[in-house]
């Protein structure tokens, strides 16, 4: 089945600690994103890939890093520097938005600091 | 910076009541539009998109929207919901500047009584 993996499905995060979020997906897709949820704030970019060996902040990027290795692997660092992790993280990829393509959404991982 | 509002947070109906979410963004220009909805248990999905042509566009199950251009909306419509349809519903549009870039709405909670 072709799709978006992101693992795990939940994580815990102690003070100071980083912590790495998984996103793979074999869908052959050259863009990936990864957006935070939160309670009554909608979808938020945090940094979004558009080709490998490239990336670009989104709008909440302080306290993340991200690289794009590997076409098919987008994975998130949520940093010590990130003070209020707890959140819903997804991640996301499509051919093009600017060709009206939709994103395909992986399942989330639910981010708690101890 | 290209925003997206959905002024309805949250949305109770009884089941053959008609739907209308709103959602407006605030830059011109060339955009291409969307409506996600996320099921509880369930992926982000696409329910429909807009990128030229008839300002009225039909998505899956039942739902349309209208792009009206001198309003800057796009509001979800469905003339009789079901309680299938309970769900959260995000309106999404591309950035003005790179059309990568997708921004959020912060999403209406629908509610469907029996």
């Amino acid at each position: 089945d072709g799709g978006i993996t992101q693992s795990p499905k939940y994580l815990f995060r102690k003070e100071g600690q980083n912590v790495t979020l998984s996103c793979e997906q074999n869908l052959n897709h050259d863009a990936m994103y990864w957006y935070r949820q939160d309670p009554g704030q909608g979808l938020r970019l945090i940094y979004y890939s558009q080709i490998v060996n490239d990336f670009q902040k989104g709008d909440i990027a302080e306290g993340y890093s991200v690289s794009r290795e590997k076409k098919e692997s987008f994975p998130l660092t949520v940093t010590s520097a990130q003070k209020n992790p707890t959140a819903f993280y997804l991640c996301a990829s499509t051919d093009r938005i600017a060709t009206n393509e939709k994103l395909f959404f992986g399942s989330g991982t639910q981010l708690s600091v101890l | 910076a290209q925003s997206v509002s959905q002024h309805n947070h949250h949305v109770i109906l009884s089941e053959a009541a008609s739907l209308e979410l709103g959602c407006n963004y605030s830059y011109g220009g060339t955009v291409n539009l969307f409506w996600y909805v996320q099921y509880p248990g369930q992926h982000l999905q696409l329910l429909l998109k807009y990128f030229s042509g008839d300002p009225l566009v039909k998505g899956i199950k039942g739902f349309e929207a209208e792009f009206i251009k001198s309003k800057f909306s796009f509001n979800l419509r469905k003339p009789s919901v079901q309680w299938s349809d309970t769900a959260e519903y995000f309106c999404a549009v591309t950035d003005l500047y790179n059309t990568d870039k997708l921004i959020f709405g912060t999403g209406t909670r629908l509610q469907v009584f029996p």
